[in-house]
């Protein structure tokens, strides 16, 4: 089955500094990424996704990108601010498999003011 | 709407008692999931609904049951609870599967002395 290796476990950055959150995947037939972010208590939330037809998709401040002949995908907040900080999971999906998702261990973001 | 909603919110149990989880959605969503949340684990799928009718196992089924009761509800039994089920569980529904946003439920935090 699917396996998804998320790293690093923990960042920290400085306000305004890039951060990038790096994830390989198993099954070459996964075609959807998604990106969650959870606030301490809080439930996880999309934030961006990318499916096996795009390389890179943008949306303000993230990003994401895709090498699906390396299998891995990357996540790219830029200006992080510190309401950034929150634990970031990658996770990946394929047809035929009712939309279960295989998430990362996730990576505790910590953006210092 | 309340999208999705889950009871209890937390919970006790002692070694060997069994409970069951209850999640209900109101976006007519088809999916429905059930995760655990472990600390430096991630979110692990334990059972999932593709749809109304069909239940599949995910990665760490050993110790669950579920039940589609009906489009909308999707619960989480456990039949004989062990210390290792203690965890965070959450559920979540998605409208078709692959490519669509899995919505989450608040959690239950479940404790088993």
């Amino acid at each position: 089955g699917e396996n998804v290796e998320q790293h690093p476990s923990t960042l920290s950055v400085q306000e305004g500094d890039s951060a990038v959150i790096k994830c390989t995947y198993s099954d070459s037939a996964s075609n959807y990424f998604p990106w969650y972010k959870q606030e301490l208590g809080k439930r996880p939330q999309l934030i961006i996704d990318i499916r096996s037809n795009v390389g890179e998709k943008k949306d303000q401040r993230i990003a994401v990108t895709l090498n699906k002949t390396a299998k891995h995908f990357s996540l790219h907040i830029t200006e992080t601010q510190p309401e950034d900080s929150a634990v970031y999971f990658c996770a990946a999906s394929r047809y035929n498999q009712g939309g279960k998702l295989i998430f990362g261990q996730g990576t505790e973001l910590s953006v210092k003011p | 709407n309340a999208g999705v909603t889950q009871t209890p919110k937390f919970q006790v149990l002692k070694t060997g008692q069994s409970m069951t989880l209850q999640c209900a959605q109101d976006m007519n969503h088809n999916s429905m999931y059930w995760y655990r949340q472990d600390p430096g684990m991630g979110l692990r799928l334990i059972y999932y609904s593709a749809s109304e009718g069909t239940t599949d196992k995910g990665e760490v089924p050993n110790g669950y049951n579920v039940s589609r009761l009906n489009k909308r509800e999707f619960s989480l039994r456990l039949e004989s609870a062990a210390p290792s089920q203690t965890s965070v569980y959450f559920c979540a529904s998605t409208l078709a599967g692959v490519g669509d946003t899995q919505y989450f439920g608040p959690g239950t935090r479940l404790t088993v002395l």
